[in-house]
């Protein structure tokens, strides 16, 4: 079974420049999450979607970050413009009801903003 | 709210030593607890999870975890570690009827031959 897949892996951006994140879940997982985990701290949901909606996104700076996931299975998370303190590593996850709660994560893409 | 709080920011440990990472939680109600490793540049990876049932949970790679409910604790423990279990660990938690899960800000584990 394929994971959950992330790209870039990396990127380097200046301030104040836009960027995207792809991510392409496991197949038939109807839950997808966004995490931020910066440099020495646990994940931070930044947004979770079932299937095409949207369930949380209480901490998703709106005014910088969006993500959608309009066909339900891929999901793409944009910053625009980003900030210095943006720079982290960027989790997608999936679940499924049928897999016991538990979320399987990708690779992550580590962004720094210079 | 909910929260996990994972005490030890590294443990050191000798190959074939028994190790303990800690971890307690903060829920209303009945609280679903997760462990999950990270390794350089990898993700997130699922260790095990206690639902319901059998306080002692068993996981992958020799890993278990003690749910104890009075002390708010679920505690990972290994009778003999690797150095190969050398990694970054993190402990969740989430509600049993909600989605949101929040994590520690994990444990830096660290096996010397």
């Amino acid at each position: 079974e394929a994971g959950v897949a992330q790209s870039p892996r990396y990127k380097i951006i200046e301030k104040r420049q836009s960027v995207a994140f792809w991510c392409n879940p496991i197949s038939g997982h109807a839950t997808l999450y966004w995490y931020q985990q910066i440099l020495g701290q646990g994940p931070k949901l930044l947004i979770q979607f079932q299937n095409n909606g949207v369930v949380d996104d209480s901490q998703l700076p709106k005014d910088r970050f969006s993500a959608e996931r309009l066909k339900g299975v891929d999901s793409t998370l944009k910053i625009q413009p980003a900030k210095l303190e943006d720079s982290a590593v960027y989790l997608c996850a999936s679940s499924s009801t049928k897999q016991g709660y538990e979320q399987y994560f990708g690779p992550g893409t580590r962004l720094t903003v210079t | 709210a909910q929260s996990v709080a994972q005490p030890e920011d590294q443990v050191n440990v000798a190959e074939g030593n028994p190790l303990t990472v800690k971890c307690t939680y903060s829920v209303s109600g009945n609280p679903y607890l997760f462990w999950y490793v990270q390794y350089p540049n990898r993700g997130l990876q699922f260790l095990l999870k206690y639902i319901t049932g059998d306080n002692l949970v068993k996981g992958s790679y020799g890993f278990e975890a003690e749910f104890n409910k009075s002390q708010t604790s679920f505690h990972l423990k290994k009778p003999s570690a690797l150095v190969s279990d050398s990694a970054l660990y993190f402990c969740a938690v989430r509600k049993a009827a909600g989605n949101k899960l929040t994590f520690g800000g994990g444990t830096r584990v660290l096996v010397k031959p």
